[in-house]
């Protein structure tokens, strides 16, 4: 069965400290990947997706993550989080129509 | 503004209670969603529109029953729940059922059954 799954459960850390994500998924072929991301209070939104192309992938407010094929891996990366960052964030993977999410990992980060 | 709207936000129902949880996307798209999202575990796609025809009940018990009249509004029609029902359900839109497309997700109800 097709599985997404995320190393962290909750990751605390200091303002301008550097963030990874970690993400792993279990699809064969083609894959299209995304990371979610949901703000306290608010909906889920999209921070960037990856289709094909450069597996280097930029998304929004600075986040970037990295697809690499052999391991199965879209990493999130920021270099410098922000207080704002405090979220809980969500890999997920799709090779049809369904969209399969990991469990989510918390985010909080202390100013 | 996320373009897709759900009510109500909060819904408390007794277990022998039925009631609606409505859907609606201002954004134009042809496929929507219901998935179900529980504490501390992925989101569970429960159901998929594409074009107002079903195309995926992922297990779903039948005490669930979504009704699409259209390919703006989603509703998903609740009976004789039980409390492990309770979670939040979101819904979800896109341009179309592609895999490469992005969805966009409204705020969710967040459902207790007692």
């Amino acid at each position: 069965a097709q599985s997404v799954s995320q190393h962290n459960h909750h990751v605390i850390l200091s303002e301008a400290a550097s963030l990874e994500l970690g993400c792993n998924y279990s699809y064969g072929g083609t894959v299209n990947l995304f990371w979610y991301v949901q703000y306290p209070g608010q909906h889920l939104q999209l921070l960037l997706k990856y289709f094909s192309g450069d597996p280097l992938v930029k998304g929004i407010k600075g986040f970037e993550a990295e697809f690499i094929k052999s391991k199965f891996s879209f990493n999130l990366r920021k270099p410098s989080v922000q207080w704002s960052d405090t979220a809980e964030y969500f890999c997920a993977a799709s090779n049809d129509y369904k969209l399969s999410f990991g469990a989510g990992t918390t985010v909080t980060v202390r100013a | 503004e996320t373009g897709v709207t759900q009510t109500p936000r909060h819904l408390v129902m007794g277990m022998t209670n039925k009631k609606s949880l409505k859907c609606e996307q201002h954004l134009g798209h042809n496929a929507m969603y219901w998935y179900k999202q529980s504490a501390k575990k992925p989101l569970e796609l429960m159901f998929v529109y594409n074009f107002k025809e079903q195309t995926e009940n992922n297990s779903v018990p039948s005490r669930f029953s979504p009704e699409c009249p259209n390919s703006s509004h989603l509703f998903l029609h609740l009976h004789t729940l039980q409390p492990e029902d309770s979670a939040l359900y979101l819904c979800a839109s896109s341009q179309d059922g592609l895999s490469n497309n992005e969805q966009f997700f409204g705020p969710g109800t967040r459902l207790t059954v007692l």
